[in-house]
């Protein structure tokens, strides 16, 4: 089946510092991939996202690139603030009528001061 | 432009009860998804519409949970009777449902307890 596997939280952080959140897929065809982001108290909120392999997805100085021959889009900034401090999703959705997301379990990062 | 909207933010019920949530979904979007999201773990689609015609329900305990969609678009989520392991946060989405790579908006979620 489909499933996508990412890195376990918390992961804690001192601000300006460099983000990685691994993600792997497992899936089926050709899927789509996105990573969501749920702030404190907010409802889930795409990111960013990337269709082929190959394409780099890019948002707020978050990038992550869709590489097949790993299947993985792991998740980057290079120097995060306070205010990134949520929980992240890595999600895949094969489209063409089966356009549900199928996710990860969640990492939650925290960045100090 | 409005987003996703949910009632109730919260519910706590009793094991054997009956529980009802709402969504309206962005205006125009012709696709809309619930999604329960247990404690610790991603979102699970529970199902899908687009327009008022269910896509998939494959992962939807038919037994307890019922979902409809009359008019095409808000979308009323029941679970009767609830059980113990229901207690998780409701996720309502919708997306235009133009091409498969539309993004779904998400709602806050209705953040169910079952005691």
């Amino acid at each position: 089946g489909n499933s996508v596997t990412q890195m376990e939280g918390p992961v804690t952080l001192s601000e300006e510092a460099f983000l990685t959140i691994n993600c792997t897929y497992t899936a089926t065809g050709y899927p789509s991939l996105f990573w969501y982001v749920q702030y404190p108290g907010e409802g889930l909120q795409l990111l960013l996202k990337a269709t082929k392999a190959d394409d780099k997805g890019s948002n707020k100085g978050f990038e992550a690139t869709y590489r097949k021959e790993t299947t993985s889009f792991h998740l980057e900034k290079g120097s995060v603030q306070v205010s990134d401090s949520a929980v992240y999703f890595c999600a895949l959705s094969l489209g063409r009528g089966n356009e549900k997301l199928t996710f990860g379990t969640g990492t939650r990062l925290t960045i100090i001061p | 432009e409005a987003g996703v909207a949910q009632s109730p933010r919260y519910k706590i019920i009793e094991k054997r009860q009956s529980v009802a949530f709402w969504c309206n979904p962005i205006s125009g979007h012709a696709t809309l998804y619930w999604y329960q999201q247990i404690l610790g773990q991603g979102p699970k689609l529970l199902i899908q519409f687009q327009n008022n015609g269910v896509v998939d329900d494959s992962q939807l305990p038919k037994d307890r949970f019922s979902a409809e969609r009359l008019k095409g678009v808000d979308s009323t989520l029941k679970i009767q009777p609830a059980k113990l392991e229901d207690s998780a946060v409701y996720l309502c989405a919708s997306s235009l449902g133009l091409a498969d790579t539309d993004t779904q908006y998400f709602g806050p979620g209705t953040r169910l307890t079952v005691l």
